[in-house]
């Protein structure tokens, strides 16, 4: 979608490594959204900013971090990575008008990590 | 707290045939529902969304699902369907009381049509 990217597209790292995946959006949206997918287990939820500075914990964020410290760029680093972390990930953005999600979420393209 | 079933991980429908994807939800409070369509190493992209007003809701490329709140239901229907619907379908689900709007998805339903 060409309000929203991510970069990179493909990456292969070796265990034990730091990783970081990017997403900008240009849509001046206030919510961003991290989501990993996994065959069987649809999209789960890793971390979430809901401003500048503020992010909260998803479903699965253990192994995870991330940062915003501009409104355009959302940040997910993996610390250490380990094989578990293989999957596709994506950076989602969502409006908000008066916190109802009326238009749901924008997707970027997804990056596809392989951790070896 | 909120959750998705979508009953069905694959669905094999010949072409022009109807096809019909199940999604049940779970929720405390007044929801909103989302069919997404994620078409083979792309995005997800939305297909139509139930917010308030009329439980049938139409999408695009001729999908419509109908809301059923004693059911606990948001069932995906194409009366017809062509090769190129070949793709995976998640339900979603979100409400008011989600922090951060945050959307909970179904496990995906995969789709194969066949000519």
């Amino acid at each position: 979608d060409a309000g929203i990217t991510q970069s990179p597209r493909h990456k292969v790292t070796e265990t034990g490594t730091p990783v970081t995946l990017r997403c900008h959006q240009t849509e001046n949206h206030r919510y961003m959204y991290w989501y990993r997918q996994d065959p069987g287990h649809g999209l789960r939820l890793i971390h979430y900013s809901y401003g500048v500075k503020d992010t909260d914990k998803g479903e699965v964020s253990d192994g995870y971090s991330v940062s915003r410290s501009k409104t355009e760029d959302f940040l997910l680093t993996l610390e250490s990575a380990t094989s578990s972390q293989t999957s596709v990930y994506f950076c989602a953005i969502s409006p908000s008008q008066g916190d109802r999600p009326l238009d749901g979420y924008t997707f970027g393209s997804g990056t596809r990590l392989t951790v070896v | 707290a909120q959750s998705v079933t979508q009953l069905d991980s694959q669905v094999p429908v010949f072409e022009e045939a109807p096809v019909e994807l199940r999604c049940n939800y779970s929720s405390s409070v007044s929801v909103y529902l989302f069919w997404y369509v994620q078409y083979p190493n792309q995005g997800l992209q939305l297909l139509l969304k139930y917010l308030s007003g009329s439980t049938l809701v139409k999408g695009i490329n001729g999908f419509e699902a109908e809301f059923n709140k004693s059911q606990t239901s948001f069932h995906l229907r194409k009366p017809s369907v062509h090769i190129s619907d070949t793709a995976e379908y998640f339900c979603a689900v979100t409400s008011l009381k989600a922090a951060g709007n945050k959307l909970t998805f179904g496990g995906g339903t995969r789709v194969l049509v066949k000519p």
